[in-house]
């Protein structure tokens, strides 16, 4: 299986802050990952696929970059409403698989 | 509009059954990838299956044997058969779809296993 590893576990920003988060496949998956972002008590909401194509509806503050085997997840300057957890998934072959999440906190 | 409602949640004994269903609105489940996702207490998310539209199923490695993914095209319904239930299945379970990957999630449904 293909396991997914993002980093870091955790990140302090403050609102407008740039904020990147990393994540590595263990091996090559080409483009094909997404990024979620997930709210507490709330389901996953998809914001990025094939690593840079920007989910309709998802504020263009949220770009995605990378091929093979690094990506990154930039949201640009950060809002209230981006404090979350964020995961990576690929989607090159089943079993599909998550990074292990990247929470977001207020500094 | 997409709409995902998972049901058939609970407390359940270790080494116990469950059937969880996922009703679909908006599209046919007929033509359409499916998933289930969970996700444990404080944890990540974990994918655990597919039904393809072709009728392949997929599952993690972790849950084969003991899961299986079906659906009820006249019911515009698919299901997640658990069996065997251990206290590390214990988790949220979300139904998920998309055209090219999960787009549209139900709330999802908590099953937890204890004695």
């Amino acid at each position: 299986d293909i396991q997914m590893t993002q980093s870091p576990s955790t990140l302090s920003a403050s609102v407008g802050d740039r904020v990147t988060i990393t994540c590595r496949a263990s091996q090559t998956i080409s483009r094909w990952l997404a990024w979620y972002q997930q709210r507490p008590g709330k389901a996953p909401k998809l914001l990025i696929y094939r690593a840079s194509f920007l989910e309709r509806g998802v504020p263009s503050r949220f770009s995605g970059s990378g091929s093979g085997t690094a990506f990154t997840l930039t949201i640009s300057s950060l809002q209230p409403d981006d404090f979350a957890t964020y995961y990576c998934q690929h989607y090159d072959d089943y079993p599909w698989t998550f990074g292990q999440g990247t929470k977001v906190e207020i500094k | 509009e997409v709409q995902l409602v998972e049901t058939g949640g609970g407390l359940i004994q270790p080494g116990g059954s469950l059937r969880l269903l996922c009703a679909a609105s908006g599209f046919s489940v007929s033509n359409t990838s499916i998933n289930w996702v969970r996700q444990a207490p404080g944890r990540g998310l974990e994918w655990v299956s597919v039904l393809e539209s072709d009728g392949n199923t997929h599952y993690a490695d972790s849950l084969k044997g003991r899961f299986t993914i079906s659906r009820d095209n006249s019911k515009n319904t698919f299901y997640l058969q658990m069996n065997s239930l251990r206290a590390e299945d214990t988790a949220v379970y979300y139904c998920a779809t998309g055209a090219i990957v999960l787009e549209y999630w139900g709330h999802g449904t908590l099953v937890t296993v204890s004695s």
